[in-house]
């Protein structure tokens, strides 16, 4: 098994521009979530999906969307790419119940120029 | 609301000594306690789990950590440190009610010195 994946490792936007983070897991895990991690502030969600079709928000959810259209894979879309959102993203799944942990993906390091 | 509290930034020990990560927590229901280790440029690693039953929890490299519910404490323990636990350490906690989201706290930095 791979894991969790995730492409790019690194990237560079100009403030304004668009890009989508991918994550793909193949555990055939139901919960899947995005994470930033800025430094001194641990890792917080952005947002979260407990199965295909189904997603919600976590706790910074401004200026990006998400969709969940196979089990598989959850991307993650930066709609106009500001300075804020210079951080390392974490994608991460897990099966299903509050008792189960998370496993990570390697991490997007992201510049906002 | 659910929160963490690691209150050091920093742990700085020597190797062979003990070493321990000290984490604090706040939920209003019953907690789901989860250690993580990141290592440099890597992902998130799960080490070891607090869900229900003894209060001492083993996990993977030799760490263990003691839940303390009358002190909402979670500490990490390693009872003699190797410089390659040198790492950062992440305490998270999951309210048994809420289902999915998961709080995690700053970090602590651990340097184990030879």
């Amino acid at each position: 098994n791979a894991g969790v994946t995730q492409t790019p490792k690194f990237q560079v936007l100009k403030t304004g521009q668009s890009m989508t983070l991918q994550c793909a897991q193949d555990m055939n895990h139901e919960y899947m979530s995005w994470y930033r991690q800025d430094p001194g502030m641990g890792l917080r969600l952005i947002h979260y999906s407990v199965g295909a079709g189904i997603t919600d928000q976590g706790e910074v959810p401004n200026g990006y969307n998400v969709s969940r259209s196979t089990t598989e894979d959850f991307p993650l879309r930066l709609l106009s790419a500001a300075p804020s959102q210079t951080s390392v993203y974490f994608c991460a799944s897990s099966l299903a119940g509050a008792i189960n942990e998370q496993f990570f993906g390697p991490g997007t390091r992201l510049t906002v120029l | 609301a659910q929160s963490v509290a690691q209150p050091e930034d920093q742990v700085n020990v020597a190797e062979g000594n003990p070493l321990t990560v000290k984490c604090t927590y706040s939920v209003s229901g019953n907690p789901y306690l989860f250690w993580y280790v990141q290592y440099p440029n890597r992902g998130l690693q799960f080490l070891l789990k607090y869900i229900t039953g003894d209060n001492l929890v083993k996990g993977s490299y030799g760490f263990e950590a003691e839940f303390n519910k009358s002190q909402t404490s979670f500490h990490l323990k390693k009872p003699s440190a190797l410089v390659s636990d040198s790492a950062l350490y992440f305490c998270a906690v999951r309210e048994a009610a809420n289902d999915y989201k998961l709080s995690f706290g700053a970090g602590t930095t651990v340097t184990v010195r030879a």
